[in-house]
């Protein structure tokens, strides 16, 4: 058990640049989540993946953002078109299944200029 | 609609002393509530949980009870440590089905020798 890894650790970009980043779940997690904090704030909730599919994201999930999960293993998070608004620690976490507790990577820091 | 309201910091205190912070929410049904805690550079961690009304969540000398008159989740330790020194995050679930966690700001404590 390795815990969450999210990579890269920092990611700076200029302002309408294109941005991915990966999570890595703990083996055998069927649950994966995305989260967003900012500075002085708590985590918000973004979307969450049950294997493969996507089944719940926030209305803060605009179209400029997508997940995937194509295998149930890993996710990527995409922002298009970054705004500087965008920039915040994103957050990924992973359960082994609905009820269980959630361990979380300690995320990739973004900065748009 | 659901949410999590936690007294604001920072709580600095020396060690040794009593720690209360207190954590209010706001739900629809019966939520689930937790603790998490971020210590310097690294992941969240859950610290506790309570799934129901009067259930008591405790670990490493944390306790906090579920009180569904008063709707809190206050955090409680008799005698702190420097190394409690983190940042604490009160958190729900809005029903049993385990969806997203909705966090509160968080609160940091320091806590000195």
């Amino acid at each position: 058990d390795t815990g969450v890894s999210q990579d890269p650790r920092h990611k700076i970009t200029k302002r309408g640049q294109n941005v991915t980043f990966r999570c890595d779940p703990i083996s055998e997690h069927n649950r994966l989540y995305w989260y967003r904090q900012t500075l002085g704030q708590g985590p918000e909730f973004l979307t969450y993946f049950q294997n493969e599919a996507q089944l719940e994201k926030s209305r803060l999930l605009s179209d400029r953002f997508s997940a995937e999960r194509p295998k149930g293993s890993f996710s990527t998070l995409e922002i298009q078109r970054t705004e500087q608004g965008d920039s915040a620690m994103y957050l990924c976490a992973s359960s082994l299944s609905a009820n269980e507790k959630l361990f979380f990577g300690s995320g990739t820091q973004l900065s748009v200029l | 609609g659901n949410s999590v309201t936690q007294m604001e910091g920072p709580v600095t205190l020396s060690e040794e002393a009593f720690l209360t912070i207190n954590c209010t929410y706001t739900a629809t049904g019966y939520p689930s509530l937790f603790w998490y805690v971020q210590y310097p550079g690294e992941g969240l961690q859950l610290l506790l949980k309570a799934t129901k009304a009067d259930d008591k969540g405790s670990n490493k000398g944390f306790e906090a009870t579920y009180r569904k008159e008063t709707t809190s989740f206050h955090l409680e330790k008799g005698s702190v440590q420097v190394s409690d020194s983190a940042v604490y995050f009160c958190a729900l679930t809005p029903n049993q089905a385990g969806t997203a966690l909705i966090f509160g700001k968080g609160t940091t404590l320091s806590v000195s020798s």
